[in-house]
């Protein structure tokens, strides 16, 4: 079956310190692989994704993914995070193919300390 | 504009109530999406429409009706719900059901069932 699987549940950082926050996926056809953000008590928001071209995406608020096709990982990382980035991150997967079916993994809570 | 809007943004109901979700949106998109997220928990994908016909019903009880009356609007009908069923509803909405399309979501209701 096709999952997504988040390794970090809850990561708790200090304010500057580096992030990365795996993701990996189990489909070996052409996937869309997108990371959404969850902030307390406000909506989903992209924060970038990866259709195709560049492995290396860039995002909104300083947030870039790394799409590692042999590994089938899509890693989001940030250099220095701050308090603001207080979150629960998502990583999804959508498959190709007309669906529109979304499958995300558990998401990872991250706190960052001022 | 990438706005998905949804009312009410909050609802409580008894079991035996009947009672709708609004979602709506005017980027002209024509793939229109809810899911059911619980607390702490990823959005998982209850239904989906394409040019206003249901495309996906991910074996949604028959409690939970979906309408989508034109491309703009998506509503969610909900008859003798359970205490379970409380949860955040959202609705989300893509131009095309196509692979390289992205989900806008909306803020959500917050839906208890008592």
């Amino acid at each position: 079956a096709q999952s997504v699987s988040q390794h970090n549940h809850h990561v708790i950082l200090s304010e500057a310190a580096s992030l990365e926050l795996g993701c990996n996926y189990s489909y070996g056809g052409t996937v869309n692989l997108f990371w959404y953000v969850q902030y307390p008590g406000q909506h989903l928001q992209l924060l970038l994704k990866y259709f195709s071209g560049d492995p290396l995406v860039k995002g909104i608020k300083g947030f870039e993914a790394e799409f590692i096709k042999s590994k089938f990982s899509f890693n989001l990382r940030k250099p220095s995070v701050q308090w603001s980035d207080t979150a629960e991150y998502f990583c999804a997967v959508r498959p190709s193919g007309n669906t529109g079916k979304l499958i995300f993994g558990q998401g990872t809570t991250l706190q960052v300390k001022p | 504009d990438t706005e998905v809007t949804q009312t009410p943004k909050h609802l409580v109901m008894g079991m035996t109530n009947k009672k709708s979700l609004k979602c709506e949106q005017h980027m002209g998109h024509r793939a229109m999406y809810w899911y059911k997220q619980k607390a702490k928990k990823p959005p998982e994908l209850m239904f989906v429409y394409s040019y206003e016909k249901l495309s996906i019903n991910e074996s949604v009880p028959s409690r939970f009706s979906p309408e989508c009356p034109n491309s703009s609007l998506l509503n969610l009908h909900l008859h003798a719900l359970q205490p379970e069923d409380s949860a955040l509803y959202l609705c989300a909405s893509s131009l095309l059901l196509a692979s390289g399309e992205t989900q806008y979501f909306g803020p959500g209701t917050r839906l208890l069932v008592l």
